[in-house]
């Protein structure tokens, strides 16, 4: 089936610094790649929605210069949180659609990224 | 809003069937209905799909009333790796577009 893949799993870093997660689709096209976040014991938070080769469409509240998103090829997009905070600290989750074959009616889920600002 | 509502937990036995409902009362005509469940620390996972008949698939079946406000996912057999936060979701077209998550009901399967 398809797979997501995100790295890292986890990241700690200190406040201020830049932290770059990665999103790959790894057996398939990725045509739209979806960002979200998750506080605990909370619901997902759509943050942004991207297709290959053209800019990240984000939701409402959320900075796109705080988060940079870049979806450069059909199989990877990047997340990067910039001058990073505690209150960014959050559970980072990836999507991925896809037009092909009969999957395209499905999301599928990278595992997170765990990110703890110090 | 395109947001659903659903308990926010339920609890189940072991090996008995468990009927997950979902309201989502504003829904257009072109909205499918997703459901994902989601594991501690993971990832959600596709569970099943539809926007007006009944489906079935080797996980789960998913009743849709007939004014399709709302929804029921129905395990068949829990087992203990069911339990998990369901969620029911309104998708604005039939390519995982535009995915609002609800808050979701957690599930627990009693052994």
């Amino acid at each position: 089936g398809a797979v997501v893949s995100q790295h890292p799993s986890r990241v700690i870093c200190k406040s201020g610094t830049s932290v770059k997660i990665e999103c790959r689709s790894l057996d398939f096209q990725a045509t739209t790649m979806f960002w979200y976040r998750q506080f605990p014991k909370k619901s997902l938070m759509l943050m942004a929605t991207s297709n290959e080769g053209s800019k990240a469409t984000y939701e409402q509240g959320v900075e796109k210069d705080k988060f940079l998103i870049n979806h450069a090829s059909l199989t990877l997009s990047t997340l990067t949180v910039t001058s990073a905070h505690p209150e960014d600290s959050s559970f980072y989750i990836c999507s991925a659609s896809s037009s092909e074959a009969v999957s395209y009616n499905e999301q599928f889920f990278g595992p997170g990224t765990r990110l703890t600002v110090l | 809003d395109a947001k659903t509502t659903q308990p926010n937990s339920m609890e189940s036995n072991e090996e008995e069937p468990v009927h997950l409902p979902c309201n989502h009362s504003t829904i257009s005509g072109t909205d499918y209905i997703h459901w994902y469940r989601q594991l501690p620390s993971q990832g959600p996972e596709y569970v099943i799909h539809g926007l007006t008949s009944n489906v079935n698939n080797r996980m789960a079946s998913l009743a849709i009333a007939e004014d399709r406000k709302s929804s029921t996912l129905i395990l068949h057999r829990a087992t203990l790796r069911d339990a998990a936060v369901y969620y029911c979701i309104r998708a604005r077209d039939n390519y995982g577009q535009n995915f609002v998550f609800g808050p979701g009901t957690r599930l627990s399967v009693l052994p």
